[in-house]
């Protein structure tokens, strides 16, 4: 049973670039989120996927947009990349949205270099 | 707003001393607590989660959490420490944000914990 993946593993763009994250769940899970961790900091909320629909979302720009497919895999798209959004980009998934007591599973992340 | 703190971002035990990772939180609501391990080049795992059942939570790897209300904590806490949990550890509230009216997921900043032999 295939864990959380992600793709790429690294990646490095330079700034006013666009890029798109991929984020396969755990099998199972119909949820998935995804968190911005900056280098000796925590991950910090995007916004959460659920029945192809966003359903909550962090304090990021409208650069930060997603997509959740059918599948329930889903994609995080950075649009006029900055300096500062230089980071790891973690996709956690679980199963259903329960009140937030649910259990994240988190993938292994991409990192994200912005020249 | 709602917050975490971790009062250290660094700790340093020996093997086989007790391990006390700290951590307070704030919240509006009911809150659910989770500690994640993140070690190196890996991604976040689950150690254990409070969800208003018992106070005392019991988790993988000898790990084991006390929520106290009254404190508004949720200290980590292991009776012996092993090589193998030298990682950085991540304490988690969520619960509902006042400010925003939605529901939010709030990582603290992180505690490295090393473990010299």
């Amino acid at each position: 049973d295939a864990g959380v993946t992600q793709s790429p593993t690294h990646l490095i763009k330079t700034r006013g670039q666009q890029v798109t994250l991929r984020c396969s769940p755990k099998s199972g899970h119909d949820t998935v989120s995804w968190y911005q961790q900056a280098l000796g900091q925590g991950p910090q909320f995007i916004f959460q996927y659920y029945e192809e629909e966003e359903r909550q979302r962090g304090n990021f720009p409208d650069r930060f947009s997603g997509h959740q497919f059918p599948n329930y895999s889903s994609e995080l798209n950075v649009n006029a990349l900055l300096l500062g959004d230089s980071a790891l980009y973690l996709c956690a998934s679980s199963w259903g949205i329960d009140r937030g007591r649910e259990t994240q599973y988190f993938g292994p992340g991409t990192r994200l270099l912005v020249l | 707003a709602q917050s975490v703190t971790q009062l250290d971002s660094h700790v340093s035990v020996s093997e086989g001393t007790p391990v006390l990772l700290r951590c307070n939180y704030s919240s509006s609501y009911s809150p659910s607590l989770f500690w994640y391990v993140q070690h190196p080049n890996k991604g976040l795992q689950l150690l254990l989660k409070y969800t208003s059942a018992a106070t005392l939570v019991k988790g993988i790897n000898g790990f084991e959490a006390e929520f106290k209300k009254s404190e508004t904590s949720f200290h980590l806490t292991k009776p012996s420490a092993h090589m193998s949990d030298a990682a950085e550890y991540f304490c988690v509230v969520s619960g509902w944000d006042m400010d925003t009216g939605r529901r939010a997921l709030t990582f603290g900043s992180g505690t490295r914990l090393q473990v010299q032999p």
